[in-house]
């Protein structure tokens, strides 16, 4: 199994909700990402997960609380969102210590914010 | 100074040609280099990763590494229009495990 699986793939949610995002990956990798990916802009890091600990948050406003429940598994659970973070969210994974595969990335959540 | 540069194009060029991508970085201390593709509304694809200078090719694709001009190329050989994407410079630095992109360049492969 060489994935990322992302769900759902489209996301519209309202500024008063609570959704989360899912990225799963069974490929062994110990390091697990989020990303931001506005349009014609390229991916911004958000947060970083090695070996199932937080090791990385690019100063990330609260209402976006990630969560690495197993080394499997990574979520991004969303509250009070704004507009402007409307955005394709990718989640990645990788190999630690790097072994020249770079990230995999998941086909990404399109998220809008009504 | 941005940490990673590329022009972002578009670069144009017509099937069967040569195109040439470009990336510059900031960091000396930067270890790993990736070139990834992206098509429109997709997730970045890994093209290449290189650590050492010098060149490395796989297929129609060749990526070259300059660390003391700080620079990394990416060579398409016999362009398809299929190729036509954006492509994103990626670069690591240091033991953290964080991929810093740059803004890609958008190629177009024309008929």
């Amino acid at each position: 199994d060489t994935e990322v699986t992302q769900t759902p793939k489209h996301l519209v949610m309202g500024m008063t909700n609570k959704k989360s995002l899912k990225c799963e990956q069974h490929m062994g990798h110990r390091a697990m990402y989020w990303y931001k990916q506005k349009a014609k802009k390229p991916p911004e890091l958000m947060f970083v997960y090695s070996y199932e600990k937080l090791s990385i948050n690019e100063s990330v406003p609260s209402r976006f609380s990630p969560e690495c429940p197993n080394s499997s598994l990574l979520n991004l659970h969303l509250h009070a969102l704004q507009p402007e973070d409307s955005a394709l969210y990718l989640c990645a994974s990788s190999q630690v210590p790097d072994r020249g595969d770079g990230y995999t990335f998941g086909s990404g959540t399109r998220l809008t914010v009504v | 100074q941005k940490e990673v540069e590329q022009n972002s194009g578009p670069l144009s060029v017509p099937e069967g040609a040569i195109a040439s991508l470009n990336c510059t970085y900031s960091d000396r201390g930067s270890q790993s280099f990736f070139w990834y593709r992206q098509y429109s509304g997709k997730s970045p694809e890994l093209i290449m990763s290189i650590y050492s200078n010098g060149d490395k090719e796989d297929g129609r694709f060749t990526a070259q590494l300059n660390k003391a001009s700080q620079y990394v190329s990416l060579l398409i050989r016999d362009s398809q229009p299929s190729d036509s994407a954006t492509y994103l410079c990626a670069v690591r630095t240091g033991t953290a495990s964080k991929l810093t992109f740059g803004t890609g360049t958008r190629l177009q492969v024309t008929l």
